[in-house]
């Protein structure tokens, strides 16, 4: 099992730019999350899914769109790029137990910078 | 608003000593609590997982308790080594089912 994979490791963009931050993982969970950490601030959680078709938004949405067609990805897009979206992002994923998150696995992050 | 606190925020001891990491929240109706260990520029790596039915987990040199009437979780490292050098962050899913809220972490060094 490669369990949960981001792509890409490190990027950088212009202010206005959109890009997305690709998260898939291969254990069949059917939670999946993605979380910025930023110095000082903790992990606070964007946007989180509990199955194909299904999302909802965490704690600092704004500026941020997720999809979830198949189990397996969960994409996370910046529809126009602000330096106060510079941060690390983690994409997660557990599967539900009576609708109750299990162990949680991390991917390894991606880093950007936004100029 | 469930509310994780991991204190301190940093913390050096020398090889070979037992430590204690602590973590409080403030909604004690948790499902589950999760530690995990995050090295300087690395994801997060899991540890250990409690039910809120439990008491205790243990994984090697790792010992988590949980405490959920008093809202607190220690993580207990024996024998601590140089490798255990990392951040270590507690997270909680509490009974309205909101997905992981984190403590900010405790930095731990260990010297040689």
């Amino acid at each position: 099992n490669a369990g949960v994979t981001q792509t890409p490791k490190f990027q950088v963009l212009k202010t206005g730019q959109s890009m997305t931050l690709q998260c898939a993982q291969d254990m069949n969970h059917e939670y999946m999350s993605w979380y910025r950490q930023d110095p000082g601030m903790g992990l606070r959680l964007i946007h989180y899914s509990v199955g194909a078709g299904i999302t909802d938004q965490g704690e600092v949405p704004n500026g941020y769109n997720v999809s979830r067609s198949t189990t397996e990805d969960f994409p996370l897009r910046l529809l126009s790029a602000a330096p106060s979206q510079t941060s690390v992002y983690f994409c997660a994923s557990s599967s539900l137990q009576r609708g109750t998150y299990n162990e949680q696995f991390f991917g390894p992050g991606t880093r950007l910078t936004v100029l | 608003k469930q509310e994780v606190t991991q204190i301190p925020a940093a913390l050096s001891v020398p090889e070979g000593e037992n430590l204690v990491l602590n973590c409080s929240f403030t909604d004690s109706a948790i499902y589950n609590l999760q530690w995990f260990r995050q090295d300087p520029g690395k994801g997060l790596t899991s540890l250990l997982l409690i039910q809120s039915s439990q008491r205790e987990q243990t994984s090697g040199r790792l010992n988590a308790s949980l405490d959920k009437s008093s809202g607190r979780s220690t993580l207990y490292i024996a024998a601590s080594q140089p490798g255990d050098s990392a951040t270590y962050l507690c997270a909680v899913t509490d009974s309205g089912n909101t997905p992981l809220v984190f403590g900010k972490g405790t930095r731990l060094s260990v010297i040689a």
